[in-house]
């Protein structure tokens, strides 16, 4: 069964310090991984998408990292702001029968207090 | 450049009735799929329409259906509804066929009595 894993469930840092987010996954056959940040009442918003040929992969202060031997990712978050407060949320896809098959991670929660 | 458009935004209804909700993609994309939200199961994915048809489906009951217009836009309706099946439930857009959720709505909140 396809799983995606993330931790830790919720973090809360200070404004300006740098955080590590972790998704592990066991999604078969891998495609591709992507980041996405949800605010509060809102739709997620895709952060970065990484093909099993990338091992990292930028977008302003968030940077993504994929280890697709031991299939793990993380998304690396410097100097938080305190808009940077939403849930991020790992999303691995299969390709199978000519379409993405994507499996969800639950999320984790990040607040960022001043 | 409009975004994905979901209508209603919050929506209440009792168990035993049904609900229709919409999603219409930006402009050019034709391809919608389906969310659903919860706290407790996260993001599950729903279904996949691309030119009026569904390409792919999740592990949903059928009270769960949806369909796609000629205009790429989207209804998802369901049916005997359960305590259960509140949530946020979100749309996606993507241009091709088997795309990925590129673009998502900020959902339709619905809520059963």
């Amino acid at each position: 069964k396809n799983q995606v894993e993330q931790s830790p469930q919720s973090l809360i840092i200070l404004e300006g310090k740098n955080c590590t987010l972790q998704c592990n996954y066991t999604v078969s056959p891998f495609s591709n991984l992507r980041w996405y940040k949800q605010d509060t009442g809102r739709g997620p918003v895709s952060l970065t998408i990484m093909t099993f040929s990338e091992n990292t992969k930028s977008n302003g202060r968030y940077t993504a990292t994929l280890d697709a031997d031991t299939k793990q990712s993380s998304l690396h978050i410097t100097a938080s702001q305190l808009s940077d407060s939403a849930s991020y949320i790992c999303v691995v896809s299969a390709w199978a029968g000519g379409s993405y098959i994507p499996t969800f991670g639950r999320g984790t929660s990040l607040i960022v207090h001043p | 450049k409009a975004g994905v458009t979901q209508t209603p935004r919050y929506l209440i209804k009792t168990r035993g009735q049904q609900v229709t909700l919409s999603c219409s993609p930006i402009s050019g994309h034709r391809s919608v799929s389906w969310y659903q939200q919860t706290p407790g199961q996260g993001l599950q994915f729903l279904f996949e329409y691309f030119s009026e048809t569904q390409r792919n489906k999740g592990n949903f009951p059928g009270r769960f259906s949806g369909r796609q217009f000629s205009n790429s836009r989207s209804e998802m309706n369901v049916s005997t509804l359960e305590l259960g099946d509140s949530a946020l439930y979100l749309c996606a857009s993507s241009l091709d066929q088997g795309g990925q959720p590129q673009h998502f709505g900020d959902g339709t909140r619905l809520s059963i009595l």
